[in-house]
Formats: C-alpha cells, structure tokens, sequence
C-alpha cells in the first residue's frame, strides 16, 4: 500500500490564483481530513469527510473547498489564493469505527507559498 | 472552541535524559492522542488513551491519561538523537467522528 498520497509537494502561487491539492489513499477509509500548519500554531482542521458525498467544515474552511467523490481521491481546492494561506497542507484518512478512527494517517505534505 | 493547552512549547535534551511534556484542556476528553512529526514528514501517532488514569507505554515512551479527563503527559526515557522533532498531543472530536484537535506541539531538539 503506498498509504496517503499527496500532490504537489512544493508550490508556488501568486494572489488570486486558483488551484486544486491532491490527496489519494488506498486503505479504503472511510474518513478523510484536510489540515494546515503553521509555526507554533499546531494543525488546524479545514475541512473533513466521513464518506464518499459527504463533507463537512472543519475550524478553518474559508477560502477552502473540497469534494468527496469516491472513497479514494479528497482534492482541497483555494478559490483565490491569498498569502494568509502560505502553510503547509496535511491529508490524512482514518478507518470507520470506535477506537480505529483515532489512528490517522497522514500524508507527506504540501508546501504551498502564495506570493 | 475548546482550549488545548500544550507545554512546553520547545526544548533542549542531552542524549540519554528522561523528557516529559504535557497537555491541559477545559474540557473533559474521551480520547487522548500523541503524535510525532518528524522534519518534513506528516505527523505519526505514537499513543492513544481511552479511559482516565490508563497509563500506556511504547519503547521509550509513556503516556497516562489523567483522572480528571482533561490532562495527558507524554515522558520519553533516555533521549536519543532520533527523538528529533514536534510532538502534538490530540484529542478525538466524539467517537466515530474521524476529526482531531490538535495542540501547538512540543518542539524537541539536541542541546548543542
């Protein structure tokens, strides 16, 4: 299994661009979620999903969106990019059921800059 | 939203000392988690806590759950150099919800 895939690892954007972050898993989760870091700041949720169709906001979802549709593939999209979204993005997906949903598994990261 | 106290926020460590970081809430948990993420890699779970006052141990590490619900300590013996890096404590968002937050993590580096 190669686990949470992520893409791109790095990139640039200037203001007001749009662009989508990929976010793959072959464990078949169910549960999917979206964070960003920040230094000092620790995760921060944006937005989650606890199936295939159904996605729910997180504590930071504006200016973010996402789509579930299949159990795969949880794309996070910026609408317009702003430098407040400079930060590194974290996917990660957890299997279904009491106990087994604690364990998270995140994906390697993409670096995002917004110049 | 709930308040995730987590300290200290970074700190310097011999090899072979014993380290211990802790996390504080204001509100009662029905999970305690502890992550570590290594320098450019996601975070990794090391230990999960369910009930008040289990005490847990991995390797080096232990963590206890606190008898009120609403504090968890995270110790390692005898730090190596691979200890390098951010450990988060986290709690569960309810059971069956598949969401976490997160705490600003503890930041472990070599004392020069």
């Amino acid at each position: 299994n190669a686990g949470v895939t992520q893409t791109p690892k790095f990139q640039v954007l200037k203001t007001g661009q749009s662009m989508t972050l990929q976010c793959a898993q072959d464990m078949n989760h169910e549960y999917m979620s979206w964070y960003r870091q920040d230094p000092g700041m620790g995760l921060r949720l944006i937005h989650y999903s606890v199936g295939a169709g159904i996605t729910d906001q997180g504590e930071v979802p504006n200016g973010y969106n996402v789509s579930r549709s299949t159990t795969e593939d949880f794309p996070l999209r910026l609408l317009s990019a702003a430098p407040s979204q400079t930060s590194v993005y974290f996917c990660a997906s957890s299997p279904q059921g009491y106990g087994s949903t604690d364990t998270q598994y995140f994906g390697p990261g993409t670096r995002l800059t917004v110049l | 939203g709930q308040q995730l106290n987590q300290s200290p926020q970074s700190m310097f460590i011999q090899e072979g000392e014993d380290v211990s970081m802790n996390c504080t809430s204001s509100s009662i948990f029905n999970t305690w988690l502890w992550y570590k993420q290594d320098p450019g890699e996601g975070p990794v779970l090391l230990i999960a806590l369910y009930k008040a006052g289990e005490l847990t141990s991995n390797g080096r590490l232990t963590a206890q759950f606190g008898i009120t619900r609403k504090d968890s300590f995270l110790n390692i013996s005898a730090y190596i150099p691979s200890d390098v890096g951010i450990y988060f404590c986290a709690w569960q968002l309810g059971t069956n919800s598949g969401k976490s937050t997160f705490g600003y993590g503890t930041t472990l580096t070599v004392k020069p």
